[in-house]
């Protein structure tokens, strides 16, 4: 099974700030990679697919990046909406595992 | 646009089976190329991804399961469904059913509002 681990488990950071969460997955999964928020006592939402593709709707602040086993989310201008768990998620082979998430906090 | 809403009992005795239906609107569930799916998440943790099925009825589990799931759709009723047996406390969680649909990579959108299943006698 590919493993997918996400870095930092969580971070504090102040409105504006550039954020970066990286996820690493076990073996080579080429861009099979997603990325959601969760919000407290919220559903998921989808923030981008294929490494780097935006979902619609999503504020272009977000944007993705890697291939491989390296995949990266930066979130260029922190929002006060941004504070929130975010989840990367593979799909190049079943279990299509979720990193443990990355808390982002409020400094 | 496609809807998901998921139905089923909230409290689960454990060695039981917790069974769930995803009701599927805004589509059909017997569509070309789709799949569907399941996730759950325990009371303060991460998601783990459950079981999805294809539209041709192949199936895949996430093996941490240990062959006590299974998911199936019911064409007549536009839903698809998971069973759990077995249950135990630590199967307590809020199950989302989702559509993976969103470019060749699958993403989950959209996703039902999530239902919280606890196990306790």
């Amino acid at each position: 099974d590919i493993q997918m681990t996400q870095s930092p488990s969580s971070l504090s950071a102040s409105v504006g700030d550039r954020v970066t969460i990286t996820c690493r997955a076990s073996q080579s999964i080429s861009t099979y990679v997603n990325w959601y928020q969760q919000k407290p006592g919220k559903v998921p939402k989808l923030l981008m697919y294929a490494a780097s593709s935006l979902e619609s709707g999503v504020p272009s602040r977000f944007s993705g990046s890697g291939s491989g086993t390296d995949f990266t989310l930066n979130i260029s201008s922190l929002q006060p909406e941004d504070f929130a768990t975010y989840y990367c998620q593979q799909t190049y082979s079943a279990p299509w595992a979720f990193g443990q998430g990355t808390k982002v906090e409020i400094k | 646009q496609l809807q998901l809403q998921e139905s089923g009992p909230g409290l689960v005795k454990p060695s039981e089976t917790l069974s769930l239906t995803c009701t599927v609107s805004g589509g059909s569930v017997s569509r070309n190329s789709y799949y569907w799916g399941w996730v759950r998440q325990p009371p303060g943790k991460g998601l783990e991804w459950i079981a999805i099925i294809y539209y041709t009825g192949s199936t895949y589990y996430n093996p941490s399961l240990k062959s006590r799931a299974t998911i199936s759709v019911d064409t007549s009723k536009n839903q698809f469904s998971l069973n759990l047996t077995s249950v135990t406390a630590a199967d307590t969680a809020v199950y989302y059913c989702a559509n993976p649909g969103r470019g060749y990579t699958y993403g989950f959108d959209p996703w039902g509002q999530g239902t919280l299943v606890t196990v306790s006698s």
